[in-house]
């Protein structure tokens, strides 16, 4: 298995507090993703990053930021939470822009309440 | 802009009968497809992949998919499953010339029964 662990994998907030998920890994791929899985919609990409401090955004950005200050860390903030993000958040790499395979973390649970 | 349309939600099946998951893609470009597998509480896993060559791509656990660029379809098939297929698959692509975004299907589960 690819090395990716997620962090916290489960955590309950409040609405209106920052929360920040953290992604590590230990392949020393270039490119990493944040996603959120919900019921009927599949993976959606929140924001992606392809290199230390070079980050942009998905399908799904508003109310997150992230950042990127180390290859092997990629940090998503939610700024103040809110309860349509409870999702379930995963983290992906990927090797080269070509994206022949993603490896997937396993997964952070984030209920908002 | 790409989407990709899985149209059954869930698909029951017995054991040992086959199965098809349905995966219909929307791009002007060039794509690469994909399959991901998620097991219970687990993160996603790559099945299999369509990148070029051979329209028809197999995985290591006896499923395979077949690229019909005509009707823009990825379909994924096994002839005889296992109580073990039982989780979700999700159909993916990407665009060749920006492949390092990935659009995700909603996701079909395989539920396999005795």
């Amino acid at each position: 298995d690819a090395g990716i662990t997620q962090s916290p994998r489960h955590k309950v907030t409040e609405t209106g507090t920052p929360v920040t998920l953290r992604c590590h890994q230990t392949e020393n791929h270039r490119y990493m993703y944040w996603y959120r899985q919900d019921p009927g919609h599949g993976l959606r990409l929140i924001h992606y990053s392809y290199g230390v401090k070079d980050t942009d955004k998905g399908e799904v950005s508003d109310g997150y930021s992230v950042s990127r200050s180390k290859t092997e860390d990629f940090l998503l903030t939610l700024e103040s939470a809110t309860s349509s993000q409870t999702s379930v958040y995963f983290c992906a790499i990927s090797e080269t822009d070509r994206n022949t395979e993603a490896f997937f973390g396993q997964g952070t649970r984030l209920t908002v309440v | 802009a790409q989407s990709v349309t899985q149209l059954d939600s869930q698909v029951p099946v017995f054991e040992e009968a086959p199965v098809e998951l349905r995966c219909n893609y929307s791009s002007s470009v060039s794509v690469y497809l994909f399959w991901y597998v998620q097991y219970p509480n687990q993160g996603l896993q790559l099945l299999l992949k369509y990148l070029s060559g051979s329209t028809l791509v197999e995985s290591i656990n006896g499923f395979e998919a077949e690229f019909n660029k005509s009707q823009t379809s990825f379909h994924l098939r096994k002839p005889s499953v296992h109580i073990s297929d039982t989780a979700e698959y999700f159909c993916a692509v990407s665009e060749t010339d920006s492949s390092y975004k990935l659009i995700f299907g909603s996701g079909t589960r395989l539920l396999v029964r005795p």
